[in-house]
């Protein structure tokens, strides 16, 4: 399977605990996304990379979020602390930019689903 | 911010009806993404716009990218139960088509029984 894989697809954990989403993009993408997804809404856009680059991270987003992407391939989101607001679907998501400009064409995997209890 | 608005935020339709929703924006998008999700799973890209006025097909979906900027329109003709889901519409939120991509909240398409 060449496609987006997260990993894991769902984990429950305790408030207060940290927890950590592997994200591996497809192997030629230069550009990875986070979203987070609460039910009914669409992605909330998180933090994006362009290669090992951070070009952003939502103001959203507090410390308590942090993602990495160390080599420019697979990626991690780590929330430390949970809270039970942090309970939502994580999506990942790469794309190729190039001079054509097709950034927006992002390719998601299947999310990993957080339940803070 | 930027953002992005959708409407109707649900329908439901017969099988073999036409369906119709929109994307609005307060500011020019330059390129408008359509997606669809199903349930437990990621958005898929179903049609990519990139020129003001431009109408674009997908079997038997329909995009435009409204002559504005500020807007675009998603047509289904002829509905299957496999239609059934979210459709997202999606755009960079800069003037560069670069710039990261924000996501509206989407309308949720069901069947009547």
């Amino acid at each position: 399977d060449t496609g987006v894989s997260q990993d894991p697809r769902h984990k429950i954990t305790k408030r207060g605990q940290n927890v950590t989403f592997r994200c591996d993009p497809i192997s030629e993408h230069n550009r990875l996304y986070w979203y987070r997804q609460t039910l009914g809404q669409g992605p909330e856009f998180l933090t994006y990379f362009q290669n090992e680059a951070q070009l952003e991270k939502s103001r959203l987003l507090s410390d308590r979020f942090s993602a990495e992407r160390p080599k420019g391939s697979f990626s991690t989101l780590e929330i430390q602390r949970t809270e039970q607001g942090d309970s939502a679907m994580y999506l990942c998501a790469s794309s190729l930019l190039t001079g054509g400009n097709r950034a927006g064409e992002l390719f998601f995997g299947e999310g990993s689903r957080l339940t803070v209890l | 911010g930027q953002q992005l608005n959708q409407s109707p935020q649900s329908m439901f339709i017969q099988e073999g009806e036409d369906v119709s929703m929109n994307c609005t924006s307060s500011s020019i998008f330059n390129t408008w993404l359509w997606y669809k999700q199903d349930p437990g799973e990621g958005p898929v890209l179903l049609i990519a716009l990139y020129k003001a006025g431009e109408l674009t097909s997908n079997g038997r979906l329909t995009a435009q990218f409204g002559i504005t900027r500020k807007d675009s329109f998603l047509n289904i003709s002829a509905s299957i139960p496999s239609d059934v889901g979210i459709y997202f519409c999606a755009g960079p939120s800069g003037y560069s088509s670069a710039s990261k991509i924000i996501f509206g909240s989407g309308t949720r398409l069901s069947i009547r029984p």
